[in-house]
């Protein structure tokens, strides 16, 4: 069975501080991992997409990495507003489903 | 804004009731999921869903849950004889095609059994 484990559960950072989140998953055969963001009260928002180890993805203070065993998503110089939960998900070959992680719950301290 | 859109944000049942949880896709979108969100717990799949086809119900409870996204008209998500355990927040998703497009969610229903 697909797993996905994130670490860690919740960090805090003073503004500016750079940090990682890191995504394990276990899956028989990767079809794509995908990260999302997702604040209280809302939908998950749509982040990255990885298909094979060595991608590389970014977006603004965010950069999202791709072995093949774990994913990272780097954070650079966060801003308060970067405070969410943020979601890793894998999609095996043949499926459709997403299998999420329990998330990694971060405050951002100005 | 052409996204995801759920409706109701907020519906509260008593047991025994029927809840029904309705989904738009994205304009352009043929392709639905749902997931559940149980309170302390990761988002879980429960239901894939094509225009008037289920491609994938792996997740869904065998019992009083039902899903079906007609020809025309939104997504609905049915929950009969709710109980207490049904209390949750139920995410709709939606991709343009099944080929490992993104799945864009919706804001959610959060469903309270009294």
């Amino acid at each position: 069975e697909d797993q996905v484990t994130q670490s860690p559960e919740a960090l805090r950072l003073q503004e500016g501080e750079s940090s990682s989140l890191n995504c394990s998953y276990t899956v028989s055969g990767l079809r794509g991992l995908f990260w999302y963001r997702q604040d209280p009260g809302k939908g998950p928002e749509f982040l990255f997409t990885l298909y094979s180890a060595g991608e590389e993805k970014e977006k603004e203070r965010l950069k999202a990495t791709l072995t093949k065993k774990e994913s990272f998503l780097h954070i650079t110089a966060p801003k308060p507003e970067d405070s969410a939960t943020y979601l890793c998900a894998v999609r095996e070959k043949g499926a459709q489903k997403l299998v999420f992680g329990q998330g990694t719950r971060l405050t951002i301290n100005p | 804004n052409a996204g995801v859109m759920q409706n109701p944000r907020h519906l509260v049942r008593r047991r025994g009731q029927e809840a029904r949880l309705r989904c738009s896709p994205m304009k352009g979108h043929s392709h639905v999921y749902w997931y559940r969100q149980l309170p302390e717990e990761g988002l879980k799949f429960m239901v894939y869903l094509q225009k008037e086809n289920i491609i994938d119900e792996s997740g869904m409870p065998k019992e009083r849950f039902s899903a079906e996204f007609p020809k025309e008209g939104p997504s609905i998500l049915r929950i009969q004889q709710v109980v207490r355990g049904d209390s949750a927040a139920y995410f709709c998703a939606s991709s343009q095609t099944g080929d490992n497009q993104p799945q864009h969610f919706g804001d959610g229903t959060r469903l309270s059994i009294l």
